[in-house]
């Protein structure tokens, strides 16, 4: 089944040392993101690539950094995570530049839930 | 700044009672989606409404898109403890979702 997996469900780090989430995908979707979402919140974008150009949110720490090597993974790092940085990481993808309808509709991965020390 | 306010923000029911979820904008939107998400999880698409008036079911849960494109709502009929979990609106924005505050429901058997 076509689907969007994220590595690891559950990733523990201690305060400042760098961490990397990674995200692959079969459905083969031109545009991939990359959420955070804390407790009962709504998620978060904080930056996506559409192909390989990327777009940072203007709110989006720099502590967090994101590359896409090719079409199907993407990878988040958090440089220096902070205990504010505790989080569920959501990645998504989706068919993308349309003016709406069904080429926007999201494709959500399970999640890694981030615990910082 | 586009914004999508959510009501009610939590909703305890018990099983076999009906809700209605509203999700408001100032704003115009192309489309709308609905997601819900289980604890622990990634959100799962729902529904996606595309014209104003629009009305989709999905069997016990009728999704309205409003005639200005700017609201939408969601009704769950005879609600059951698997339709526990959070309700997110998200007005679509060209390659980005706006996400709506969310909705929590838990139904009780």
């Amino acid at each position: 089944d076509a689907m969007v997996i994220q590595n690891p469900r559950y990733q523990v780090t201690q305060f400042g040392k760098p961490v990397t989430l990674s995200c692959s995908q079969t459905l083969n979707h031109n545009v991939m993101y990359w959420y955070q979402q804390k407790s009962s919140q709504a998620p978060k974008l904080l930056f996506h690539y559409y192909d390989k150009d990327f777009n940072n949110e203007a709110d989006t720490p720099d502590n967090f950094q994101s590359r896409r090597p090719n079409t199907s993974f993407c990878f988040l790092d958090i440089r220096s995570p902070g205990l504010g940085d505790a989080a569920m990481y959501l990645c998504a993808t989706s068919r993308g530049r349309g003016s709406g309808g069904l080429s926007n509709e999201q494709f959500f991965g399970p999640g890694t839930r981030l615990t910082v020390l | 700044t586009q914004l999508l306010e959510q009501s009610p923000q939590f909703l305890s029911i018990q099983e076999g009672e009906n809700l209605t979820v509203y999700c408001n904008s100032s704003s115009v939107f192309s489309s709308l989606q609905w997601y819900r998400q289980e604890p622990g999880e990634g959100p799962v698409l729902l529904v996606t409404v595309v014209t104003g008036g629009e009305v989709k079911k999905l069997k016990r849960l009728t999704f309205q898109f409003g005639d200005a494109r700017k609201d939408s709502s969601l009704h769950i009929t005879a609600a059951q403890p698997g339709d526990t979990g959070l309700y997110l609106c998200a007005g679509v924005n060209t390659d980005k979702l706006i996400f709506g505050t969310g909705t929590r429901l838990q139904v009780f058997p």
